[in-house]
C-alpha cells in the first residue's frame, strides 16, 4: 500500500540555522509533490508545489527537491525564525488527480 | 475573498446524536474535499466532489458518515450516529480548475461524549 513518511519527532534547531525536513514515500510515484504549513489550530496553508522532472524548486527562505530515485523529498528552510515554529506536511499528487495524501507531518521549533 | 468558511468551529454532541458539519468553498472553486484530522491517523480525506459530484468516498470510515453537495457553494458532510471514536478535526478543502493548491477552511472541531 502507498505510504509517506515524514519524521513524527519534532525538529529543535536555533534561529538563524537550516531546517531540514524529510518526506519519503513508498508505492507511489507521484508527478507532484506539495508542501504545506499547518499551526495550531488552523487549516493547512500550501507553500510549494514541486514537480516530478523538476530537481529543486525555491520560493523565498524556502527550498524543496525532488528525488524519484530516493523516492524522498527534503524541504528546506534557511535562516529560520521563530515564526517558521509549525507542523510541515507533505503531499505527493499523482497526474491528473486532485486527490492528496498527507503525510503525518514534522513538528518544527525554532528557538530564539 | 473570505476563504472557506466552516461551521460550526467547533461541535460538543453526546454519543447517538445526529452531527451536521458544513463548507462554503471558495467562489470559482469546482472541487471540494472533506478532511479529518486525529493525532494518531494525521490528516486523511474522507470524500472529494468535482463540479459537485462526489468522485472518490473511499475514506468515508461507515456508513454513519455521508457528504452531500447540493451546489457549488455548499456541501455538508453528516454523521449519524455519532460516536465518541469521531472525536476529530473535520476540515473543508476547495480548489480551481487546473489548480493543485488546495486552501483549507479553519476546521471544525468535534467532540463526542
Amino acid at each position: 500500500s502507498q505510504k509517506i513518511e515524514q519524521n513524527s519527532e519534532a525538529l529543535n534547531i536555533q534561529e538563524g540555522k537550516t531546517a531540514t525536513l524529510t518526506c519519503n514515500y513508498t508505492n507511489y510515484s507521484p508527478a507532484y509533490l506539495q508542501w504545506y504549513r499547518q499551526d495550531p489550530g488552523r487549516g493547512p496553508v500550501f507553500l510549494l508545489l514541486i514537480r516530478e522532472n523538476e530537481k529543486e524548486k525555491r520560493k523565498e527562505r524556502l527550498k524543496v527537491t525532488f528525488d524519484t530515485t530516493l523516492k524522498q523529498s527534503l524541504f528546506h528552510i534557511t535562516a529560520s525564525q521563530p515564526a517558521d515554529s509549525a507542523t510541515y506536511l507533505c503531499a505527493p499528487m499523482n497526474t491528473g488527480f486532485q486527490k492528496l495524501v498527507f503525510g503525518t507531518g514534522t513538528r518544527l521549533l525554532v528557538s530564539p | 475573498d473570505a476563504g472557506v468558511i466552516q461551521s460550526p468551529r467547533h461541535e460538543v454532541t453526546e454519543m447517538g446524536q445526529e452531527v451536521t458539519l458544513r463548507c462554503k468553498p471558495i467562489s470559482g472553486h469546482n472541487s471540494l474535499f472533506w478532511y479529518r484530522q486525529t493525532m494518531m491517523r494525521g490528516l486523511e480525506l474522507l470524500i472529494y466532489f468535482n463540479n459537485n459530484v462526489p468522485i472518490d468516498d473511499s475514506g468515508m470510515p461507515e456508513d454513519r458518515f455521508s457528504a452531500k453537495m447540493p451546489n457549488a457553494s455548499f456541501s455538508t458532510l453528516k454523521i449519524q450516529p455519532s460516536e465518541p471514536r469521531d472525536s476529530a478535526v473535520y476540515f473543508c478543502a476547495s480548489t480551481g480548475t487546473g489548480d493543485n493548491e488546495q486552501f483549507f477552511g479553519p476546521g471544525t472541531r468535534l467532540t463526542v461524549l
